[in-house]
This record gives structure tokens, sequence and C-alpha cells, in this order.
């Protein structure tokens, strides 16, 4: 069963930095893309960031360009975020999400929740 | 890149047919087979339900279907249940920088 666990989340002031990890289970991890996607509360979903199945090739949502950071440990079958100058409108439910081809993802965490005010 | 367009709500009785639209333009929707369709239950992390337009993952029920023309993608259920109220989202590839883009959100009420 694939699982997708993350962590990490929490209360941040603006400026701020957070790492989110996502624990990955029930599959071969380093043979996939992987994507981080959030959502406002109560709102839609944003794709945010992506990386593919040896870490050479990551691809970032232009809101998150230049703070996000993904990186993956395909030894521990971790994926991580980190994330830098946090902002007020970054916060949201951050789902670590399984790539399926075409920017398209099939299997979901249960997401954490990232809120960021002072 | 604005978030492809949907239908605040759809709603239906049991039993009945109904459609979700997914409104995007020639550089997303229009152009790539890789649409997809998520449905969420509240509080729960979103499902995937069909993806390449109308391609139904293993488990889920041969009661949702989708289907493309032009910009506009559309989820079809059939025979609504009771368990099918949710938000569904429509995502797309697009030829812009960011790659993918999800739709508005459509909450579908069961009657």
């Amino acid at each position: 069963e694939v699982q997708l666990v993350e962590s990490g989340g929490g209360l941040v002031q603006p400026g701020g930095s957070l790492r989110l990890s996502c624990a990955a289970s029930g599959f071969t991890f380093s043979t996939y893309w992987m994507h981080w996607v959030r959502q406002d509360p109560g709102k839609g979903l944003v794709w945010v960031s992506r990386m593919n199945h040896d870490g050479t090739n990551t691809t970032y949502a232009d809101s998150v360009k230049g703070r996000f950071t993904i990186s993956r440990d395909n030894a521990k079958n971790i994926l991580y975020l980190q994330m830098n100058s946090l902002r007020v409108e970054d916060t949201a439910v951050y789902y670590c999400v399984r790539g399926l081809g075409g920017m398209q993802v099939d299997y979901w965490g249960q997401g954490t929740l990232v809120t960021v005010s002072s | 890149q604005s978030a492809l367009t949907q239908p605040a709500s759809v709603s239906g009785s049991p039993g009945q047919s109904i459609t979700i639209s997914c409104t995007g333009t020639s550089s997303d929707v229009g152009v790539y087979k890789y649409v997809s369709w998520y449905q969420q239950h509240p509080g729960k992390a979103p499902k995937l339900m069909l993806y390449d337009v109308n391609t139904r993952p293993s488990g889920v029920s041969n009661r949702f279907s989708g289907s493309k023309s032009g910009n506009t993608a559309s989820l079809t259920i059939s025979g609504l249940q009771a368990e099918d109220e949710a938000d569904y989202y429509c995502s797309s590839y697009t030829g812009s920088s960011t790659l993918n883009v999800f739709g508005t959100g459509t909450k579908v009420s069961v009657l």
C-alpha cells in the first residue's frame, strides 16, 4: 500500500523558515517524480514544486521560486521541502504527492499545515 | 497562469448523472492530454479519479468518466450516490513556466 506521511508543519513568523518532510513507503520511491502541492485554507489546490527520481531535475512555481527548495533522500525514502523567507500568503496545507506523468499526480499524503503569522 | 474555470457547485439526486466542466485555454486543456480529476472529501486529502482525460485508476468506479472537447474537459458521474458528495478539482499540464494548473473546484451535492 502506498503511503506518504508529511511532517514538519507548524506556526512560523513571516520571514522565518520551515522544513517539511515526507516519508514514503509501499512503492519504489527512487523511481518516481515527487511533488509538493498546497491548499490554502478553504480554497483550491496549487502546485508548488517537483523533483525527478534522482534529484537532478527540479521545477518550482513562480510564487516560491528562490525561496523554497525541494530535495530527496532515496536511501531513506524521504522527500523534503525547505521553505525560507516565508510569507503570510504561504499559509496552507502542504501535500506530498507522487508523480504519474505529464505533471499529473496519483497518491497524496494527509497533508501538513503551515501557518505563517506574527 | 490563471486557474481553470469550474462551476462552483453542481447538484443532483441519487441515481442521476451530473457533469462538471473544466474550461481552460489553448495553452493547457486545449492542447494536452494530461487532464486529471481529483475528489476531495472535507478534511481529507484529494484522491485521483481520472487521468489522461478519461483513464480510471484501479479501484475507481466506472461511474466516473471523462472527456474533452476543445478547451473544455468534463467529468461525468453517473448513478450519483451519497458518497459522491465532495469537492472535485480538475488539473491540466500547461505550456507555461508553471507546468501545471488546477481548477477552481466544484462542490457536488447529492440532494
